[in-house]
């Protein structure tokens, strides 16, 4: 398998404008977490999808950020507009069970997204 | 709030010798999982640690998981360079998310 995919790797823009990051988890997997990744605040999960539908969303940080999971193959994370403060890592995640089921979590390489 | 420690921050050394990463916490954890994360990609998991006072070897990595279940221990033996990373303590918090600790960046020199 190729492990989770992300796009893209690396993102750059300007504030105010949208930024869409996606994500394709491992196949059979049914778990899809969005992480973030910042030196300030470490790696914080901002959503996460059992069988495609979001379950708990309280990460997220302000209404400007969405996420959808239209099918079991593909995700994504709409941030708009977007902000410099937005700048960071994002991290896509897939499982067979949630971290209480003590499943490991596989990680795809992240999206780097730079707000000027 | 749940909350996983970590230390030390950060920890440079020298190629052959021995270190220990400590992640604690105030609260009872059910499981805690060690991951590493080498730069620019993401996090991989180590080991999952279930039972207290249980210790786990993986190579010249030993980690222990506390009697209470409320903190944990990564060791690295005779460490090299390839063993430098982020290294991430993570656990469950009640509600089944992982919460993970700031995490130690470990830099080892040849």
């Amino acid at each position: 398998d190729a492990g989770v995919i992300q796009s893209p790797r690396h993102e750059v823009t300007e504030m105010g404008q949208e930024v869409t990051l996606r994500c394709k988890p491992i196949s059979g997997h049914d778990y899809l977490f969005w992480y973030r990744q910042t030196m300030m605040r470490g790696l914080e999960l901002l959503i996460y999808f059992n069988n495609n539908v979001p379950i708990d969303d309280s990460g997220m940080p302000e209404d400007r950020f969405s996420a959808k999971m239209p099918n079991a193959s593909f995700s994504t994370l709409k941030i708009q507009p977007s902000e410099p403060r937005d700048s960071a890592v994002y991290f896509c995640a897939s499982s067979l069970g949630s971290g209480q089921s003590r499943e490991t979590q596989y990680f795809g390489p992240g999206t780097r997204l730079l707000v000027l | 709030t749940q909350l996983l420690e970590q230390s030390p921050q950060f920890l440079s050394i020298q190629e052959g010798e021995n270190l220990t990463v400590y992640c604690n916490s105030s609260s009872v954890f059910s499981s805690l999982q060690w991951y590493r994360q080498e730069p620019g990609e993401g996090p991989v998991l180590l080991v999952t640690v279930v039972t207290g006072g249980e210790v786990k070897k993986l190579k010249r990595l030993t980690f222990q998981f506390g009697d209470a279940r409320k903190d944990s221990s990564l060791h690295i033996t005779a460490a090299q360079p390839g063993d430098t990373g982020l290294y991430l303590c993570a656990g469950p918090d009640l509600t089944g998310k992982l919460i993970f600790g700031q995490g130690t960046t470990l830099q080892v020199k040849p």
